[in-house]
């Protein structure tokens, strides 16, 4: 079956550094893939789509790249804030339908 | 603010009863899904609407029923409710055509406490 791995520690790091967060999956080849936000008690938040032919994505401070043969995604926040401190989503539509499958997500703490 | 909304934001219940959570997608919307996240189990997806019709099934237990109205809002029923049920249920909507119908928006939850 599917799998999506993130891993479930907590990253902590300081204020200005930049956060890595890691998603890797097993057993299918998915033609794109997502990362959400999401803070406590709250909605998960679309951030960046990425697609199987596109090795990297940037948005403002928020770097994604994905490598198909690894079947892995990278997520970076440089020069991360406290206000960066989220839970953050891996997403993947293992149905081929727009029904997405999350990963359960790594939590990131940055301290000022 | 995401344009999907959800009601009731909170709901207490007791086993064995029935509740109805309710969700009015992003204006122009067709798509409407239902997922369940618990602590353990992170967000699993339950169930896809596109245009009032089922599109997919996920994870939902027999005792879960969804449909979405003529007016594109969703309701998801739970009846028999146990203790594990307790958790939040989050619907989202996506817009469609291209890529934009693979990007869902997440409204704001219920919390849903049986005890």
């Amino acid at each position: 079956s599917q799998k999506i791995e993130q891993n479930s520690e907590a990253l902590n790091i300081q204020e200005g550094k930049t956060a890595t967060l890691t998603c890797n999956y097993t057993n299918y080849s998915p033609a794109y893939l997502q990362w959400y936000r999401q803070d406590p008690g709250r909605g998960p938040v679309f951030l960046l789509l990425i697609r199987e032919n596109e090795k990297e994505k940037r948005k403002e401070r928020l770097k994604v790249t994905f490598d198909t043969t690894l079947k892995q995604s990278l997520f970076h926040i440089t020069a991360s804030q406290p206000a960066d401190s989220a839970t953050y989503l891996c997403a993947l539509d293992v149905s081929g339908y727009s029904t997405l499958t999350f990963g359960k997500g790594t939590m990131l703490l940055v301290s000022p | 603010d995401s344009g999907v909304t959800q009601t009731p934001k909170h709901l207490i219940t007791a086993t064995g009863q029935r509740v109805t959570l309710r969700c009015s997608p992003r204006s122009g919307d067709l798509s409407v899904y239902w997922y369940q996240q618990s602590l353990d189990q992170g967000l699993q997806f339950l169930i896809h609407y596109y245009n009032g019709e089922e599109r997919a099934k996920g994870n939902i237990l027999e005792r879960f029923s969804a449909q979405q109205f003529p007016d594109l809002h969703s309701e998801l029923n739970l009846s028999s409710l146990e203790l594990g049920d307790s958790a939040l249920y989050f619907c989202a909507s996506s817009a469609q055509g291209g890529l934009a119908k693979n990007i869902q928006y997440f409204g704001a939850g219920t919390r849903l406490s049986v005890l």
